[in-house]
């Protein structure tokens, strides 16, 4: 199995809303990542875990919080969000953080 | 500050042709490079990587050249094909990192 599921594949939220955003692979990957991507610019990394720890952080507002239950599952949980955080939410894995990495499809998500 | 850098927002090529893209990087210490394409709505998918202790990296129709004095990459795609028109991102890393810093994006358009 080389790929990395994402669900839901679309996602439409008020601002008062709570709702995760999932992520699994069964690569045997190490390094889990979170990125926020807007139309027509790169991958924006938002976390980074390695070995289910939490390595890197870039400045995320506490409005998202990330969780990684295992190995293989990556969860970003999301609460009071604002319409400005509406974009693409990619999930990837790598063997280790130095390696190639595998991203999902994404989660379009829309806050009204 | 944007360490990769894809100067080139977009491109258009004739079907058959080769398509060039191309990618600065300011950090000296990147030495493992990566190149993804990525459709819209989609996540970006691996193309081909390189290290630093090459300067040519070939699979298929997919060729990078990595030129460490200049701090520049490309990717030569021949010949080119319709399925080839995506957004190409480049990405750099150094051993022992843990996040891969990406480029700013080239979308390539190729004409039938």
């Amino acid at each position: 199995d080389t790929e990395v599921t994402q669900t839901p594949k679309h996602l439409v939220m008020g601002m008062t809303n709570k709702k995760s955003l999932k992520c699994e692979q069964h690569m045997g990957h190490r390094a889990m990542y979170w990125y926020k991507q807007k139309a027509k610019k790169p991958p924006e990394l938002m976390f980074v875990y390695s070995y289910e720890k939490l390595s890197i952080n870039e400045s995320v507002p506490s409005r998202f919080s990330p969780e990684c239950p295992n190995s293989s599952l990556l969860n970003l949980h999301l609460h009071a969000l604002q319409p400005e955080d509406s974009a693409l939410y990619l999930c990837a894995s790598s063997q280790e953080g130095y390696n190639e990495q595998f991203f999902g499809p994404g989660t379009r998500l829309t806050v009204l | 500050d944007q360490q990769v850098k894809q100067n080139s927002p977009s491109l258009s090529v004739q079907e058959g042709r080769i398509s060039i893209l191309n990618c600065d990087y300011t950090n000296s210490m990147f030495d493992y490079f990566l190149w993804y394409k990525k459709y819209p709505a989609e996540g970006p998918t691996f193309l081909i990587s390189i290290s630093s202790i090459k300067d040519k990296n070939e699979d298929g129709r997919f060729t990078v050249f990595l030129n460490k004095s200049a701090k520049h990459l490309s990717l030569h795609i021949v010949p080119s094909q319709p399925g080839d028109s995506a957004v190409y991102f480049c990405a750099a890393s150094w051993r022992g990192g843990n996040q891969f810093y990406f480029g700013t994006g080239t979308s390539l358009t190729v004409i039938p």
